[in-house]
């Protein structure tokens, strides 16, 4: 089956622009998690959705990023008024349920540049 | 959750075998030590999840001692295409909404 699907897979913009970046999880997968990745670094934790439940939102780094989750399925993320330290990979995932050992299902990510 | 501590980085051979440890010394009654792998460009891939003793699967094999402080991957027979970063997670069953923290891992770097 489809794994989870991520887009762009690249973009680039100026800085004070606002950015959008889609993920469509793989289906029936009820949790759905955003992670920002920069060179050579771990991943960092943003957002999480589980279900009709409110989002997690306590890795979100500035109240420039929201992330929102239609219908339980497509999720967006929102950087408005970009900044340089935003250039990064976005990472989505989705998992089978709310039980954190539920292996993750990642995407490869949106690369996002701010010039 | 409980911290994880693995080596930055690791060279080895083709054909050898590799083992990455990772040492959780908080881990909980109820946690899990799961491993991913991740190569250039793309999203982190689950390798295999376990509790206590050892679990194998086609990719890799994992062992966790009785005190569960620590866990080790071991990849048989590594190739040039296992060259990638290991990431090593514990979490709980039964945390709800508490996320997987990804360190930095241990990046593996196969060498003909």
């Amino acid at each position: 089956g489809a794994g989870v699907s991520q887009s762009p897979s690249n973009k680039v913009t100026e800085k004070g622009k606002d950015v959008e970046l889609r993920c469509d999880p793989i289906s029936g997968h009820t949790a759905l998690y955003w992670y920002r990745q920069s060179l050579g670094q771990g991943l960092e934790f943003l957002i999480y959705f589980q279900g009709n439940s409110a989002p997690d939102k306590s890795g979100l780094p500035s109240d420039r990023f929201s992330a929102e989750r239609t219908g339980g399925s497509v999720s967006t993320l929102t950087i408005q008024r970009t900044q340089q330290e935003d250039s990064a990979v976005y990472l989505c995932a989705s998992s089978l349920a709310r039980r954190t050992n539920q292996p993750q299902h990642f995407g490869d990510g949106t690369r996002l540049s701010i010039l | 959750l409980a911290k994880t501590t693995q080596p930055i980085s690791m060279d080895s051979y083709e054909g050898q075998e590799v083992n990455i440890t990772c040492s959780h010394n908080n881990i909980a009654t109820n946690d899990y030590i799961t491993w991913y792998q991740q190569f250039p460009s793309q999203g982190p891939r689950f390798i295999i999840q376990g509790y206590k003793t050892k679990v194998t699967n086609e990719v890799a094999s994992l062992f966790i001692p009785a005190d569960r402080k620590s866990s080790t991957l071991s990849l048989p027979r590594v190739s040039l295409s296992d060259t990638a970063v290991y990431y090593c997670l514990v979490g709980s069953r039964n945390s709800g909404n508490t996320p997987l923290v990804f360190g930095k891992g241990t990046r593996l770097s196969v060498i003909a």
